[in-house]
């Protein structure tokens, strides 16, 4: 069975860097797949921030492009999330998900951007 | 403002049937992207509910439906159950986007 576990600080400092991880298990993120990062402020929808392919190949939202890098640890099997200069509009629960369509996802971590 | 637009709420007795709409232009549902759905009840992550345009993942109940022409897509669901009380959200790919999502529809069983 395969399971996505986000982790990383629940608050970030404006100005500073969001760092978020996303371990697999069941699974290895050298496989063909997708590997996706989506967001979700409070009370608002589902925006997604970008994928990277086993591969290394990586797209992101344009909204986002200037700030996001998303990179992955294949000894690990893990991938990850940066997200830079950060103000309180980023805040929201970050998940990581697999796949096109987004088949798994993991439970999401909530962040706050709060000084 | 989202890419996809569906509406904010619908609502529908026990036993009913409801159908929530995803309107999207020619450069993503109308060029021919595939639309997916997700249910997301309260406090989880989202759940794929329909992928490919009409195509149910296993463990979901026949009660979910999808369709799409043109520009557009729905989901249905009939037989309406208290349990089905969710956010509901539409995905499809853009121009330049791999994936954007409606803004998303809250169900509520009266």
């Amino acid at each position: 069975q395969v399971q996505l576990q986000e982790s990383g600080p629940g608050l970030v400092k404006p100005s500073g860097t969001l760092s978020l991880t996303c371990a697999v298990s069941g699974d290895s993120i050298s496989s063909s797949y997708w590997w996706s990062w989506v967001r979700q402020a409070p009370g608002k929808g589902l925006e997604w921030i970008g994928e990277i392919h086993h591969r290394g190949t990586t797209y992101y939202n344009p909204s986002l492009k200037s700030r996001v890098s998303i990179s992955m640890d294949k000894s690990k099997n893990q991938f990850s999330l940066n997200l830079s200069s950060v103000t309180a509009a980023d805040t929201a629960v970050y998940y990581c998900a697999r796949d096109h369509p987004l088949r798994i996802w993991g439970r999401g971590t909530q962040v706050a951007v709060s000084s | 403002q989202s890419v996809l637009t569906q509406p904010p709420s619908v609502s529908g007795a026990p036993g009913q049937r409801v159908t929530i709409s995803c309107t999207g232009t020619s450069s993503n549902i109308g060029a021919g992207y595939d639309v997916h759905w997700y249910q997301q009840l309260p406090g989880t992550a989202p759940k794929l509910l329909i992928y490919g345009n009409t195509n149910r993942p296993s463990g979901v109940p026949d009660r979910f439906s999808g369709s799409k022409s043109g520009t557009s897509a729905s989901l249905a669901i009939t037989g309406l159950q208290a349990e089905d009380e969710a956010d509901y959200y539409c995905q499809s790919a853009d121009s330049g986007l791999n994936v954007v999502f409606g803004g998303g529809t809250k169900l509520t069983v009266l």
